[in-house]
């Protein structure tokens, strides 16, 4: 069975430009978690999405949004870059029975 | 508020010996998980293992297990006959039944394997 897939894997942006990551979740998982980790905060959850329904949210601008498509695929956008929003994006896929989440390989986005 | 706290920055042990990585946690909900992740230096976060708060047995996956002492909070992760390729950041995890999937995640142990 294939794992959770992200693309792009590496991403270089300037600031105040947008960029929209996208994540595969695992065939037949359909909840979709996204985070940010960076050296000075760790791991922080961004926010999950169900059944195309956004159903949690960290604390986050509102810069930074989401959403999940009919196939369980998820995308997530950053408007207006900034420095700071450097970090690794992961994605995260379960399914709704089981507690496990996997990982996808991430994100590394560049903010210049 | 969900807190995970990890006071091991770094670990060293050598190989095939065992080590044990700390990790207590705050709660005020009945109903959670504990997670124990690896994330070795590709950056991809590795499940490892799981426990409920309902659990009764300590949970165990091949190598791992998790010691979990729920009167004290801690859900430590034991990792038997050590490898050179068990070298990475480990991350305990948790999550509230009531917050669906979120993951709160502690600062993270590096453990390096010697021979």
């Amino acid at each position: 069975k294939a794992g959770v897939t992200q693309t792009p894997r590496y991403l270089i942006k300037t600031r105040g430009q947008q960029v929209t990551l996208s994540c595969s979740p695992i065939s037949g998982h359909r909840s979709v978690s996204w985070y940010q980790q960076t050296p000075g905060q760790g791991l922080q959850f961004l926010f999950e999405y169900f059944s195309e329904t956004q159903r949690n949210k960290g604390n986050f601008p509102g810069r930074f949004s989401g959403r999940q498509f009919s196939n369980s695929r998820s995308e997530m956008n950053v408007s207006t870059l900034e420095l700071g929003d450097s970090a690794l994006y992961l994605c995260a896929s379960s399914l709704v029975t089981d507690p496990e989440q996997y990982f996808g390989p991430g994100t590394r986005l560049t903010v210049t | 508020a969900q807190k995970i706290t990890q006071t091991q920055p770094g670990m060293f042990v050598q190989e095939k010996e065992a080590v044990t990585l700390d990790c207590t946690y705050d709660t005020s909900d009945q109903s959670y998980g504990l997670f124990w992740y690896k994330q070795p230096s590709s950056g991809e976060m590795i499940f490892l293992i799981y426990q409920g708060s309902y659990d009764e047995q300590n949970a165990t996956e091949g190598r791992y297990s998790l010691n979990f002492q729920k009167a004290r909070k801690s859900a430590n992760l034991v990792i038997s006959a050590s490898q050179l390729g068990d070298s990475a950041m480990y991350f305990c995890a948790m999550r509230e039944d009531e917050g669906f999937q979120k993951l709160v995640f502690g600062t993270g142990t590096r453990l390096l394997v010697s021979p």
